[in-house]
């Protein structure tokens, strides 16, 4: 089946303009999350969704990120005003009832770099 | 804050030997572990999970053992084969729902 889909693959952007990114997750899969990944170094939790149940949004770095989820299904990132300090590679996965349950389906990412 | 620490450095084996990764952490134990591969330019891929409450998982030529007491994962992969070069991610899962956190991951090289 269809697995986890991101868009766009590559994003190059101005310093303090606004991006949105989207997430489509595999069909069924009540939760979602985003990452954040940086040159080199390991996942960085930004948020994740559960549901219909309220977002942890703990790992959000600043209030110009922000975050939606209708219902199951697609999820958009926004970053506003993006900095030089938010290029990186932005992940996003889904987890379902498959397999053990807890494993997370990831998509191929978003490249953004900020100019 | 948990901290989880991965060998930064790149590690480089000969094909057929077994590939040993080390994954270690501070504080708190986690509900459970996992092992993800990831290729450059693609999302991680799930390998292996393993519980607090077990002290090995196999899965063909991988093997993946949890020690609470070290604070400490160990992944093995037997038999190496050059296709089996990637990065290796380790992740914690804390509380109630699968919020992980990852480790900076450790590169392996397997050479013919």
């Amino acid at each position: 089946g269809a697995g986890v889909s991101q868009s766009p693959s590559n994003k190059v952007t101005e310093k303090g303009k606004d991006v949105e990114l989207r997430c489509d997750p595999i069909s069924g899969h009540t939760a979602l999350y985003w990452y954040r990944q940086r040159l080199g170094q390991g996942l960085e939790f930004l948020i994740y969704f559960q549901g219909n149940s309220a977002p942890d949004k703990s790992g959000l770095p600043s209030d110009r990120f922000s975050a939606e989820r209708t219902g199951e299904s697609v999820s958009t990132l926004t970053i506003q005003r993006t900095q030089q300090e938010d290029s990186a590679v932005y992940l996003c996965a889904s987890t379902g009832t498959s397999g053990s349950g807890f494993e997370q389906f990831f998509g191929p990412g978003t490249r953004l770099t900020v100019l | 804050s948990q901290k989880i620490e991965q060998n930064s450095e790149a590690l480089n084996i000969q094909e057929g030997k077994t590939a040993t990764l080390t994954c270690n952490y501070t504080n708190y134990s986690p509900a459970y572990l996992q092992w993800y591969r990831q290729d450059p330019g693609r999302g991680p891929v799930f390998l292996l999970l393993i519980r607090e409450n077990e002290k090995e998982k196999r899965k063909e030529r991988l093997k993946v053992t949890f020690d609470t007491t070290l604070k400490q994962s160990l992944f093995h992969i037997t038999a190496s084969q050059p296709a089996d070069s990637a990065t290796y991610l380790c992740a914690l899962a804390f509380g109630g729902y699968n919020k992980l956190i990852f480790g900076a991951g450790t590169r392996l090289a397997v050479h013919p």
